[in-house]
């Protein structure tokens, strides 16, 4: 079974800007959830889609955003970037009822 | 507030030794706990987890003992390879509450000299 797949695996941003990231879960798994690493906050959850429908946040604020397709593919946004959103952010995906996430390798955001 | 905690930062171990590693937690209602190991670049992939119903489980050279009176989890890795070299998290999931909202800890660097 292929895992949890994120494009890109790399960008660059400016303040101000937008950007998308994408995440494919693994086949069968409709919950998807994003978390954010960094140095001094470590791992945060972000939020958490199933069945296309946000089920959990976490503590950020608007400017993040997400969303999940029916194929359970799932996006996540944040507009009005900031330099302390730079980050390596990581999409796990699960079963219905199944604890364990699996991560994928994260897309490295460097907002300059 | 963090709920989840990791109070050594790094760890040192001979490879061949028992590594060791703890995470307390402060939320009572945690009731299924994961460890899971990263390596620089990359996403954590999972190792062993254990329900609250349980104080250990095994799976091959990992182990998870949960003492929930104390709120206290570790990690033992025997014997420990040069290969285990890499961060180590443990999370905790309150399964009650609609999702699958991991809280993690702060992560233990485990180095495993040859």
């Amino acid at each position: 079974k292929a895992g949890v797949t994120q494009t890109p695996r790399y960008l660059i941003k400016t303040r101000g800007q937008q950007v998308t990231l994408s995440c494919s879960p693994i086949s069968g798994h409709r919950s998807v959830s994003w978390y954010q690493q960094t140095p001094g906050q470590g791992l945060q959850f972000l939020f958490e889609y199933f069945s296309e429908t946000q089920r959990n946040k976490g503590n950020f604020p608007g400017r993040f955003s997400g969303r999940q397709f029916s194929n359970s593919r799932s996006e996540m946004n944040v507009s009005t970037l900031e330099l302390g959103d730079s980050a390596l952010y990581l999409c796990a995906s699960s079963s219905d009822r199944g604890e364990e996430q699996y991560f994928g390798p994260g897309t490295r955001l460097t907002v300059t | 507030d963090q709920q989840v905690k990791q109070n050594s930062p790094s760890l040192s171990v001979q490879e061949g030794r028992i590594s060791i590693l703890n995470c307390d937690y402060t939320n009572s209602m945690f009731d299924y706990f994961l460890w899971y190991k990263k390596y620089p670049a990359e996403g954590p992939t999972f190792l062993i987890s254990i329900s609250s119903i349980k104080d250990k489980n095994e799976d091959g050279r990992f182990t998870v003992f949960l003492n929930k009176s104390a709120k206290h989890l570790s990690l033992h890795i025997v014997p420990s390879q040069p290969g285990d070299s890499a961060v180590y998290f443990c999370a905790a999931i309150d399964s009650n509450n609609a999702g699958n909202m991991l809280t993690f800890g702060g992560g233990t660097r485990l180095m495993v000299k040859p």
